[in-house]
């Protein structure tokens, strides 16, 4: 069964470095999705992103957030000046269509340690 | 305000029913899923109602009554593998998942 992947699995980098996580969705889905999940807490929207353009994005994905689908098939996500509160499971996701009743697909995520 | 509730947590032994309520509170409803995480991994779909009534898929099923903003996750025969957090999500508009906190099963022997 296809599935979405994620590069790396887990990320260590340095507070203000810039880091950029790497998802690789299914590929014949049109519609593409970042969340975050703090240790402990819940899943949390972060953008979506449709027709190589962000449909939406939530308070938490400000001006250091950035997303990319730089070939037909890579979407990254891309945190300019990491700060520590950034650390946090990283989940790509992504639809086939924009029915309702499909799933969103998730990878294994990535995760972020900020130091 | 916008928000989803679920218990934070329930115990049960192999063999028995399980049924995990969610409410919700929010604008641009659109649905309501079932997500299931082991250990901080994939959250893997497990069910989703658009309308109201229940949809049965294997040992799980789902209901949704939207005119009381309810829905519940019933896991019958329960197994040791369905220990894992289940998590309702409500889908608004543009396809995006708002996630409840989630409920951590604990299946006993």
């Amino acid at each position: 069964e296809p599935e979405v992947t994620q590069t790396p699995s887990h990320q260590v980098t340095q507070m203000g470095q810039e880091v950029i996580l790497r998802c690789v969705p299914i590929s014949n889905h049109l519609y593409f999705y970042w969340y975050r999940q703090i240790l402990g807490q819940k899943v949390e929207f972060l953008v979506s992103f449709y027709n190589n353009e962000i449909s939406e994005k939530s308070e938490i994905f400000d001006d250091q957030f950035s997303v990319e689908r730089p070939d037909g098939s890579n979407f990254t996500l891309k945190i300019r000046s990491t700060k520590l509160e950034d650390s946090a499971m990283y989940f790509c996701a992504s639809r086939v269509d924009s029915n309702s009743n499909q799933p969103q697909h998730f990878g294994d995520g990535t995760r972020l340690s900020i130091l | 305000g916008q928000s989803l509730e679920q218990p934070s947590e329930v115990t049960a032994v192999e063999g028995a029913i399980v049924q995990i309520n969610c409410t919700y509170q929010t604008s641009g409803f659109y649905g309501l899923s079932w997500y299931q995480q082991h250990d901080g991994g994939a959250p893997t779909f497990l069910s989703y109602n658009a309308l109201d009534g229940l949809e049965e898929t294997g040992r799980f099923s789902s209901f949704l009554s939207r005119s009381d903003s309810y829905g519940y996750l019933l896991l019958q025969e329960l197994q040791m593998k369905d220990s894992a957090s289940y998590f309702c999500a409500v889908t608004r508009l543009g396809g995006k998942l708002q996630f409840g906190a989630g409920t951590q099963v604990v299946v006993t022997p």
